[in-house]
């Protein structure tokens, strides 16, 4: 069964920072690209950043880009995303979730979210 | 950038009716890479329909997916009380590279 486990939210002041991961099992985790969306409180889907199996390709929605970094570990079956300089703006449920097939395109699993709530 | 916009918004229907939902793009979009997702309360969103008309492992056969080009639809035959959630549709945008949402469509029990 295929498993995704986000973890790392929290509360943190504007300007902190955050690691988020998530643990993938059930299935060969260095095949698949992987991806964080967001959904902030009451609103709809935001897609944040994506990398491919071998991290040779990683693509970052302009909102984050230059603050948020992704990452990958295929020997410990993990996604990451770093986050900086955070903003009010970036609270919001963060799922991780599995492209389906190839380097892009649907996704096909989603974790159940980790909160991340930026304020002073 | 690609721009997605579902209509309508929120759409009142029962049990046993049949619900159509638009998705329309801002410019041609690759049927290959047009989703659909559900979302109920507190829970992830599940994929329904990949390839604009292809359902999704386990997904029942009163979903189905249509379009082309710049306008996509997302049907249900019956509506189920399962059925009553939030959907959106999802495009890859390869110049430049990003994935867009719609901003939803909520499916109501009237």
């Amino acid at each position: 069964e295929v498993q995704l486990v986000e973890s790392g939210g929290g509360l943190v002041k504007p300007g902190g920072s955050l690691r988020l991961s998530c643990a993938a099992s059930g299935f060969t985790f260095s095949s698949y690209s992987m991806n964080w969306v967001r959904q902030a409180p009451g609103k709809g889907l935001e897609w944040v950043s994506s990398i491919s199996s071998s991290s040779s390709y990683i693509y970052y929605a302009d909102s984050v880009k230059g603050r948020f970094t992704i990452s990958r570990d295929n020997a410990k079956n993990s996604l990451y995303l770093q986050m900086n300089s955070l903003r009010a703006e970036d609270t919001a449920v963060y799922y991780c979730a599995r492209t389906r097939e190839q380097l892009v395109g649907d996704f096909d699993f989603w974790g159940q979210g980790t909160l991340v709530t930026v304020s002073s | 950038e690609i721009v997605l916009t579902q209509s309508p918004g929120t759409l009142s229907l029962s049990p046993g009716e049949r619900a159509t939902l638009s998705c329309r793009a801002s410019q041609s979009v690759s049927s290959s890479y047009l989703a659909w997702y559900q979302q109920k309360p507190g829970q992830a969103p599940r994929l329904l329909i990949y390839g604009a008309s292809s359902r999704a492992t386990g997904i029942p056969d009163r979903f189905s997916g249509s379009g082309s080009g710049t306008d996509f639809t997302l049907t249900i035959s019956r509506l189920e009380p399962e059925d009553f959630a939030v959907y959106y549709c999802q495009q890859y945008g390869s110049s430049p590279q990003r994935y867009t949402f719609g901003q939803g469509t909520k499916l109501e029990i009237k």
